[in-house]
This record gives C-alpha cells, structure tokens and sequence, in this order.
C-alpha cells in the first residue's frame, strides 16, 4: 500500500534561508506525487505536482521539488524563505500511481516557521 | 479557477444532532471527497465519490454518511453528531486524469 512520511512535522528557518521540506514515499507503481501548502483556517492550495517527464517541478511562491526515484524521496525546496512561507505543507502520493480512484494518501504535515 | 464551496465556515452543534456539511464545486469533476483534518493527524478520508450516487469508504467512514445525487454537490451526514467528531471537514473535488485535488476552504465544527 502506497504511504508518505514527512520527516520532521516543525521546522523553523531565519528569514532569506533556504527552506528544506522532506518527504518520502512508498508507491508500488511509478507514483503522481503532489506538494500542497495551507494557511491557518483555509483550505489545501496546490503547490507543485510530479506526474511524469521531468524530475525537478517548480511550483507556485518559488518552491520547487525534486522526484528521485532511487531514493523514493519528494523534498520541498526555496532558496530563501520569505515570512509569508510560514504555513502548513502536506505532500501527498496518488493512491494507485496512475490514480484512477484519484484518492490521493498525504503524509501528517510539516509546520514551517519563518523568523525574522 | 475551479472553485469548491462548503456551505458553512463554522458550525456549532449539540450532541445528537443530525449535521449536513455540503459541498459544491463547478468544474464537472467525476471525484469527490471528505476529510477530516485533526492536529498530528493531518488529513484522513472519511468517505469519496467517483460518479453519481456512487461512494467508497475511506479510512475512518463510521459514524458518517454522504450523498451524491448530483455530479457538482457531495453532502456529509453525521447522524448523531458526537463531541469526537469535533474537527475541520475538508472538502475536495478532482479529474481522475489529473489525479490533482482541489480543496474547498473547511468547515470548522464543534459539537457540544
């Protein structure tokens, strides 16, 4: 069954340092994975997507990831972390890879906090 | 944009009361789904649809209940509202092609 672990479930950054995320998975076929971020009392918004093709995805805010397959990893990047980053991110695996039930397994959720 | 709307922000209810949580989204999407989203928990499906009057179980369905007469609007039901099921509702809507969930913006409820 597919499953994702977010290592680490607060992280803290200075202000205009590089913002790292990790995220690893287990998928028994080639996976659609997602990053989703959330601001305090709303919903899920998408940040970036892997379905197939290139392995580094840029997303929304300057973030971007990087899908490597020998590792099973998905980690969240930006090079520098704004204030307005602060929030919480959720990476998520689609259910069968090529998610024809289009459920979507997401891992416990990293809050990232910015300091000025 | 695809929107998804849920009809209440915050909802306070009574325990044993019967709650409706609707949602609604306007991109013909096939699926739809339910979480409920808990602190260290993060999101645990309750319940999703794939087509009209069609739904599965998620992973944590008992005590709820959903309805799917039309493609746009997908209801939850608590039957008999209890305090434990005090928590954000998350709605969300997806094209099985994309596999990408949009996600309405919760309903915050308290049962007393």
């Amino acid at each position: 069954a597919q499953s994702v672990t977010q290592l680490g479930s607060h992280v803290s950054v200075s202000e205009g340092a590089l913002v790292l995320l990790r995220c690893n998975y287990s998928s028994s076929v080639p996976p659609y994975l997602f990053w989703y971020v959330q601001y305090p009392n709303q919903g899920l918004q998408l940040l970036l997507k892997y379905t197939t093709g290139a392995t580094l995805v840029k997303g929304i805010n300057g973030f971007e990831a990087e899908f490597k397959k020998s590792e099973t990893s998905f980690h969240l990047t930006k090079p520098s972390a704004h204030m307005s980053d602060a929030a919480e991110y959720f990476c998520a695996v689609s259910d069968d890879g090529s998610s024809n039930t289009g459920k979507l397994i997401f891992g416990q959720g990293t809050t990232l906090q910015v300091k000025p | 944009d695809v929107k998804v709307t849920q009809s209440s922000r915050y909802l306070v209810k009574r325990t044993g009361e019967k709650v409706f949580l609707e949602c609604v989204q306007d991109m013909d999407h096939e699926n739809m789904f339910w979480y409920r989203q808990d602190p260290g928990l993060g999101l645990r499906l309750i319940y999703f649809s794939y087509d009209v009057k069609m739904k599965e179980k998620g992973d944590i369905p008992e005590g709820y209940s959903v309805s799917r007469e039309k493609k746009e609007r997908f209801s939850l039901i608590l039957e008999s509202a209890s305090t434990n099921q005090t928590s954000m509702y998350l709605c969300a809507s997806s094209l099985t092609s994309s596999g990408e969930q949009f996600f309405g913006p919760g309903t915050r409820l308290t049962v007393l």
